[in-house]
């Protein structure tokens, strides 16, 4: 079965560079969620997007932006990069039916590597 | 505040064991309630979920998960542990109303001894 794919797996950047991350949905899933995860922690919800539409946004940085295409990948675009910014970014799929809560399907993340 | 806490960040067993991992939400309205596994520099693989059907859940590799409503938990349960086991598990939970975001707990990093 097809999985949420992300890109690139890893990327290694230095401080106030910018960074695109990239995600590519299950086929007719329609919603995109992102999360940030820092070294030992839960993953952290940044921000969502329904039928190419933001649905909903988390702590987000205003350096970071992110937007959902026709096609429904989305990218997550990184500005002014800081250390602190390094950290495994998620993908996660998901249908919405009625509003329902379908569970979310995880890409593998891309591991963003800051110095 | 809606949140979700899982009781020990590390939980040691003993292969053949019982695993329980503890999950608590607090929240006046329950949520939509989730267990998700993460394996070294993977993603998160999804246990199982709970959206308000039968409060007995059962999910994939063996694992399941009992809702209790009075006790506003989620508590993950397997027999037998297994070496392949050994990872990290995430609670979640999500609401609705809040755009079915997921909120995790802090994780509990299970090691299986041989």
């Amino acid at each position: 079965a097809a999985g949420v794919i992300q890109s690139p797996r890893h990327l290694i950047k230095e401080k106030r560079e910018t960074a695109t991350l990239k995600c590519y949905p299950i086929p007719r899933h329609d919603t995109v969620y992102w999360y940030q995860q820092g070294p030992g922690q839960d993953p952290q919800f940044l921000i969502s997007f329904y039928e190419k539409m933001q649905s909903d946004k988390g702590s987000i940085p205003d350096r970071f932006s992110a937007q959902q295409f026709s096609d429904y990948h989305s990218e997550l675009n990184m500005s002014s990069l800081e250390l602190g910014d390094s950290a495994l970014y998620f993908c996660a799929s998901s249908p919405q039916i009625a509003g329902e809560a379908y569970e979310q399907y995880f890409g593998p993340g891309t591991r963003l590597t800051v110095t | 505040a809606q949140s979700v806490t899982q009781l020990g960040s590390h939980v040691s067993v003993s292969e053949g064991a019982l695993v329980l991992l503890r999950c608590n939400y607090s929240s006046s309205v329950p949520p939509y309630l989730f267990w998700y596994v993460q394996y070294p520099n993977q993603g998160l693989q999804l246990l199982l979920k709970y959206t308000s059907a039968a409060t007995l859940v059962k999910g994939i590799n063996g694992f399941e998960a009992e809702f209790k409503k009075s006790e506003t938990s989620f508590h993950l349960t397997k027999p037998s542990a297994h070496m392949s086991d050994a990872a990290e598990y995430f609670c979640a939970v999500s609401w609705k109303a809040a755009g079915n975001k997921l909120t995790f707990g802090g994780g509990t990093r299970v090691l299986v001894k041989p």
